[in-house]
């Protein structure tokens, strides 16, 4: 069965600096990879989506990458704010089925 | 307000009793999710729906029984409940499901079973 892995370890980083996360998965790629945000107490929140033949997608101080060689999507903030804190998960669309599997999330922690 | 609302927020019940958690979207979106989320698993789906009497499992449906006989409310039962499915549950939309539209969703029911 497919397989998705986030850094299980919350993230720490300063005000300003660069947020990198990780989502690594197994098997076959899928049609679609979906970052969504989530706050202690709600639900997700769609941020960004990239598509099987694209390489990069940014929005704002967002940006997306998915590599099908390495089976991977980073996901990077930069110039990071503590209102970036949240916890983020991936979550993968194929077209078999069209059911999204989601990681089980990064904690991310801005300090000032 | 438009949007996905899920009730109650907070429930606490007992081993065995029936218990209802509701969802009603105001997108007229066709898709309607639900998922349990509990740490170490992250958000696994239970059942869906693609429209108004169609619905299907997904990874997590044992224990579960849901219906959807009006496009904008998608009711999920414990038909027993256990101890095991203490979680939390989200209720999630989407206007399509075999493309790039993303899931909205409701702010979920913290589910006690005692």
């Amino acid at each position: 069965s497919q397989k998705i892995e986030q850094n299980s370890e919350a993230l720490n980083i300063q005000e300003g600096k660069t947020a990198t996360l990780t989502c690594n998965y197994t098997n076959y790629s899928p049609a679609y990879l979906q970052w969504y945000r989530q706050d202690p107490g709600r639900g997700p929140v769609f941020l960004l989506l990239i598509r099987e033949n694209e390489k990069e997608k940014r929005k704002e101080r967002l940006k997306v990458t998915f590599d099908t060689t390495l089976k991977q999507s980073l996901f990077h903030i930069t110039a990071s704010q503590p209102a970036d804190s949240a916890t983020y998960l991936c979550a993968l669309l194929y077209n078999q089925g069209g059911k999204l599997i989601f990681g089980q999330g990064t904690e991310l922690s801005v300090k000032p | 307000d438009a949007g996905i609302t899920q009730s109650p927020r907070y429930k606490i019940t007992e081993t065995g009793r029936q218990v209802t958690l509701m969802c009603h979207q105001t997108w007229s979106h066709s898709y309607m999710f639900w998922y349990r989320q509990d740490l170490g698993h992250g958000l696994r789906l239970i059942y869906y729906s693609a429209a108004a009497d169609i619905t299907d499992k997904g990874e997590v449906p044992d224990g579960y029984v849901v219906s959807r006989s009006k496009t904008e409310n998608f009711p999920l039962t414990l038909e027993s409940a256990t101890r095991s499915q203490t979680s939390v549950y989200f209720c999630a939309s989407s206007g399509e499901r075999d493309s790039n539209q993303p899931q909205h969703f409701g702010d979920g029911t913290r589910l006690s079973i005692l």
